[in-house]
């Protein structure tokens, strides 16, 4: 079974400064996705960004990139020019590359990482 | 555009009650599930369906049903609440194969006293 490890479970970042979210998991499949999520304090969940495994090339959406290590099965999240409203519960999250009846491709979640963003 | 609806979002049952989450998705999305979430924890599966009339279960399935007789809604059964399942629980949807993005719906929060 896959597990998913956020070992921060909070983190700070002044405005307008850089922070990075670690994220590694366990898995012996070769080909996967990875997600992150962010939850603010209205608990919806709202995608961050996704990252396939067989792709080379880190995601990036906007101030938000990943640095995906697929030997070193670690995947953190880089929020740029951080703003009040970055402020939430981010889960790391895996899913599997296999489809059906008996899988369904589940997500995985890490336990989460608490970001406080201070003015 | 509706996406994933949950209700109800907020509930108090009493130990030994029995009642049901309803979950509805507009985008025909074969993919369902229920998970969740306790604090200081992230989401758990419950259970799960790949289309109408294919459920299973995901990794703590115990205390709950579901069934999925249309491809629209996915409801959770709770048989027999207790304390242990007070928790907020999310459900979410995507078209098949897994490279899809999972929506979620905005959680309902259930306290069993």
């Amino acid at each position: 079974a896959q597990t998913v490890t956020q070992s921060q479970p909070e983190m700070s970042v002044q405005e307008a400064e850089t922070v990075t979210l670690s994220c590694t998991y366990d898995t012996s499949e070769s080909d996967y996705y990875l997600f992150w999520y962010k939850q603010p304090p209205s608990r919806q969940m709202i995608l961050v960004i996704r990252q396939e495994a067989y792709k080379q090339q880190n995601a990036t959406e906007n101030r938000f990139s990943v640095n995906f290590q697929k030997a070193a099965k670690s995947f953190s999240l880089k929020i740029s020019d951080s703003q009040l409203g970055d402020a939430a519960m981010y889960f790391c999250a895996y899913r599997s590359p296999t489809w059906g009846e008996t899988s369904g491709s589940r997500l995985t979640f890490g336990e989460g990482t608490q970001l406080t963003v201070n003015p | 555009n509706a996406g994933v609806t949950q209700t109800p979002k907020f509930q108090v049952l009493k130990t030994g009650q029995s009642m049901t989450l309803q979950c509805a998705q507009d985008m025909n999305h074969e993919y369902m599930s229920w998970y969740r979430q306790d604090p200081g924890m992230g989401l758990r599966l419950i259970h799960y369906s790949v289309g109408a009339g294919i459920t299973d279960q995901g990794e703590v399935p115990n205390g709950y049903n579901v069934s999925r007789s249309t491809t629209e809604d996915f409801p959770l059964r709770l048989l027999s609440a207790a304390p242990s399942q007070t928790s907020v629980y999310f459900c979410a949807s995507s078209f098949g194969g897994t490279g899809n993005t999972i929506y979620f719906g905005e959680g309902s929060w259930l306290t069993v006293v």
